[in-house]
């Protein structure tokens, strides 16, 4: 297993079109994770799956924005009528029961 | 007040310098403590996790917390240009279901 992988690796698109992203998490952690990263800041938490259920929703996730993971393995983020306020580093991680986060290599959205 | 502060730098050191990165934090209820060095256009890469208290070495890293003073440390011996990059703390209270917090970021640059 590679690690965390996430795709598209970069995304432009217009403001007002939709978007999804796909984490492919590491196959024996049954966390994961959805955060957002804007220029100069520290990753921000979005969500939280344990297997396939969502168990936490930041409410920085606005209702144009919603996640699934399907059988609990990848998972998908999508954005609704995206703003340029949204262009930011979509980022996704996984962890076992107990243990740090591994990170993706995020998708960089750029809503123009 | 944010929950996690930490001085965003940057830190320039020479070669061969010992480096000290650290964060002060508000949440009493953190318990879990890590550090992420993150390079431009890439996903945070975990360094160190912690369990509450106490000190944690892994070759040139060490990490402090102090739980009484809620201030946590990450030193570097030995730095390389290899090292330059930012540094990333996290927390979190309940092992991972809550979500991270995480500081802005550090940015080190080692001089050779």
């Amino acid at each position: 297993d590679t690690g965390v992988s996430q795709n598209p690796r970069h995304k432009i698109t217009k403001r007002g079109q939709n978007v999804t992203f796909r984490c492919d998490p590491i196959s024996e952690h049954n966390r994961l994770y959805w955060y957002r990263q804007t220029l100069g800041q520290g990753p921000e938490f979005l969500t939280y799956f344990q297997n396939e259920a969502q168990l936490e929703k930041s409410r920085l996730l606005s209702d144009r924005f919603s996640a699934e993971r399907p059988k609990g393995s990848f998972s998908t983020l999508e954005i609704q009528r995206t703003e340029q306020g949204d262009s930011a580093m979509y980022l996704c991680a996984s962890s076992p029961p107990f243990g740090g986060y591994t990170f993706g290599s995020g998708t960089r959205l750029t809503v123009v | 007040q944010k929950e996690v502060e930490q001085d965003p730098g940057p830190l320039s050191v020479p070669e061969g310098a010992i480096v000290s990165l650290n964060c002060t934090y508000s949440n009493s209820a953190f318990q879990y403590f890590m550090w992420y060095r993150q390079y431009s256009r890439k996903g945070p890469e975990l360094l160190m996790y912690t369990y509450s208290s106490g000190n944690k070495e892994d070759g040139r890293f060490t990490a402090q917390v102090d739980k009484s003073s809620k201030y946590i440390s990450l030193f570097i011996r030995d730095s390389q240009p290899s090292d330059s990059a930012t540094y990333l703390c996290a927390m979190s209270a309940g092992g991972g279901a809550d979500g991270l917090t995480f500081g802005k970021g550090t940015h080190l640059i080692i001089q050779p």
